[in-house]
């Protein structure tokens, strides 16, 4: 159980374009949905908290936006990265918990790898 | 300023043995503590969540420690397999919702 999905795996996109990224809690309902970065051998920074059907919460230096976030549904989370750049090249990982708060655990999606050239 | 620092970037241990991975942090008073284990290219998996009130967690070849005073956890494998190399995070939960990781510990155990 607790399984959370990722689409797609990888992208590669142009400066400029936007690209779409989805995050989907397949066995259960989420009620928060978060997103984060990982650059090459560093840790996890949290970019976003969503609950599902209000805004979206941005840390402290994230450009909202830049990272639109969509939580449409109890199992949709969308993370869009508009007009691209190569210094967005990173590792974007969602997780999902059942919480209200988010203090619940939370069960990660297995990335999306995005290469801005 | 907040921190959470993970020992060594990397360790090596033998097949068999213990493995003992730290995290210690400063300016937190976390509700709880959570490890996971990353592979490359993939999300983390979450392994073991001890809360502030709890000395030690078990499951299987796994355990965790948490001393509030000493603002430190420590993990464990032991009879440590190959196929324990991973990258191990831990993770403070502290106040609200947010997940503070700390950089991570690749480990490597040698057939």
């Amino acid at each position: 159980g607790a399984v959370v999905s990722q689409h797609p795996s990888w992208v590669i996109c142009k400066s400029g374009t936007s690209v779409k990224i989805e995050c989907r809690s397949l066995d259960f309902q989420a009620t928060t949905m978060f997103w984060y970065r990982q650059f090459p051998k560093q840790s996890l920074m949290l970019m976003a908290t969503s609950n599902e059907g209000s805004k979206a919460t941005y840390e402290q230096g994230v450009e909202k936006d830049k990272f639109l976030i969509n939580h449409a549904s109890l199992t949709l989370s969308t993370l869009t990265v508009t007009s691209a750049h190569p210094e967005d090249s990173s590792f974007y990982i969602c997780s999902a918990s059942w919480g209200a708060s988010g203090t619940d655990t939370q069960y990660f999606g297995p990335g999306t790898r995005l290469t801005v050239l | 300023s907040q921190k959470i620092e993970q020992n060594s970037e990397a360790l090596n241990i033998q097949e068999g043995k213990t493995a003992t991975l730290t995290c210690n942090y400063t300016n937190y008073s976390p509700a709880y503590l959570q490890w996971y284990r990353q592979d490359p290219g993939r999300g983390p998996v979450f392994l073991l969540l001890i809360r502030e009130n709890e000395k030690e967690k078990r499951k299987e070849r796994l355990k965790v420690t948490f001393d509030t005073t000493l603002k430190q956890s420590l993990f464990h494998i032991t009879a440590s397999q190959p196929a324990d190399s991973a990258t191990y995070l831990c993770a403070l939960v502290s106040g609200t919702y947010k997940y503070i990781f700390g950089t991570g510990t690749r480990l490597k155990v040698l057939a």
